[in-house]
């Protein structure tokens, strides 16, 4: 079958650096999504992975080796608006979306 | 991009009933998913919304439970019939604004529902 493997909920302190990971096993690839959803909100667009290495956004980077079903998600300098969930998304060869149950993170003070 | 206005927001439906959700979209989109997404899970596609056909749906949605329509380009809904206590979930519209392979999805605010 194919599924998608996150860390249920992290905690990290403002200021700091975190890193989310994901771990997928899905048949056939075609990219790989971050979203970013904030309570009671819809998912946003963070960042798409389809070829190895590291794509940076400001504070935002997200890494990917296909080779290990491997990505993450790096958020630097946290502030406590980047308290969410993050979902990271595959496609795989049918261009379907397998979906990750998300990432809570939690920024203290 | 895409704006989405998704309606209703929220609602406390009884057992039995139905519920339509809408979903305006700001400019015509090729692609348009409905998704569940219960607590603590991830999201759910139920089905793609097909202009001017039936909607395609995924393993373990059907047609009668949650049908769809999409009468052009910009718009579509989704009814949740019959509705039981297990359908108490967020509902989400989503649109791509094309089916290329690293399109980015747009979601609306989504539609939490509670059925008692």
């Amino acid at each position: 079958g194919q599924n998608i493997d996150q860390p249920t909920e992290m905690t990290a302190t403002e200021g700091a650096i975190v890193q989310i990971n994901c771990t997928y096993q899905t048949s056939g690839f075609n990219g790989l999504f971050w979203y970013q959803q904030h309570a009671g909100e819809a998912p946003t667009f963070l960042s798409y992975n389809v070829l190895d290495g590291l794509e940076e956004k400001g504070r935002f980077s997200s890494f990917l080796s296909r080779s290990k079903g491997y990505s993450y998600l790096l958020l630097k300098e946290l502030q406590m608006k980047d308290s969410a969930s993050y979902l990271c998304a595959v496609k795989d060869s049918n261009y379907q979306l397998i979906w990750g149950a998300g990432t809570k993170l939690i920024i203290k003070p | 991009s895409a704006v989405i206005s998704q309606k209703p927001s929220r609602d406390i439906c009884q057992r039995g009933t139905s519920l339509t959700i809408q979903c305006q979209v700001d400019s015509q989109v090729t692609m348009m998913f409905w998704y569940r997404q219960q607590p603590g899970q991830s999201l759910t596609l139920i089905a793609t919304a097909n202009q001017g056909s039936e909607a395609t749906y995924e393993s373990g949605f059907v047609i009668d439970k949650f049908p769809i329509s999409r009468p052009n380009l910009t718009f579509s809904t989704l009814t949740v019939s019959n509705m039981s206590p297990e359908d108490s979930s967020i509902y989400l519209c989503s649109v791509a604004l094309s089916p290329s392979g690293n399109e980015k999805l747009f979601f609306g605010s989504g539609t939490q529902l509670s059925v008692l």
